[in-house]
């Protein structure tokens, strides 16, 4: 089993507004990621969790949070986006930071 | 960081392997090639990977050269369902960051 939930599956959202995305696994992983993929282009890593703790940020701007309750779940609080954060929003998972990531199916979102 | 070179797209008949060649002349002996495709708006899925022996699947096979400075992923029997963009990457440190490139654009015609 190499599943990775995500919800939702669309989100759209005033620039005001706050909103989270959510990112589950039951494999028992112990690394997560979040990335960011604009049309057309490769997905843009932003963050990493490893063993619950932040690994990795990737120079993300503040209004992206991400979180980490439980070694399962990955959050990613949106607040005061932009237009130009639109994008497909993709979660991974691996064993560990150096194992094959598998990724979920993405959260479409469109920031008006 | 390694870097990838491959075609902007492919095409490939239905039944007919696919042949996805990629460059990355610059790998260093402890990356990873790793190879996954991303269907229309969807995830990017896992297809295979190695270091420097060649590896086969149920999915795919990946050939790496002995130099390792190029691989090729070949899908024996394309379906219409393989039609996809390929990424090659190369993975760097200990963390095994997955470098992205472009990616290869396979159309599988009936």
């Amino acid at each position: 089993d190499t599943e990775v939930t995500q919800t939702p599956k669309h989100l759209v959202m005033g620039m005001t507004n706050k909103k989270s995305l959510k990112c589950e696994q039951h494999m028992g992983h112990r690394a997560m990621y979040w990335y960011k993929q604009k049309a057309k282009k490769p997905p843009e890593l932003m963050f990493v969790y490893s063993y619950e703790k932040l690994s990795i940020n990737e120079s993300v701007p503040s209004r992206f949070s991400p979180e980490c309750p439980n070694s399962s779940l990955l959050n990613l609080h949106l607040h005061a986006l932009q237009p130009e954060d639109s994008a497909l929003y993709l979660c991974a998972s691996s064993r560990n930071t150096q194992e094959t990531q598998y990724f979920g199916p993405g959260t479409r979102l469109l920031v008006l | 960081d390694a870097k990838t070179t491959q075609p902007t797209s492919m095409d490939c008949a239905e039944g007919r392997a696919a042949n996805l060649p990629c460059n990355h002349s610059t790998i260093s002996g402890n990356e990873y090639v790793y190879w996954y495709r991303q269907i229309h708006s969807q995830g990017p899925q896992y297809i295979i990977h190695g270091l420097k022996n060649n590896e086969t699947n149920e999915m795919a096979s990946l050939i790496i050269t002995e130099d390792r400075k190029s691989s090729t992923l070949i899908l024996p029997h394309a379906t219409l369902r393989d039609t996809a963009v390929y990424y090659c990457i190369v993975t760097t440190g200990n963390n095994r960051k997955l470098i992205w490139g472009l990616g290869t654009s396979l159309a599988v015609n009936p």
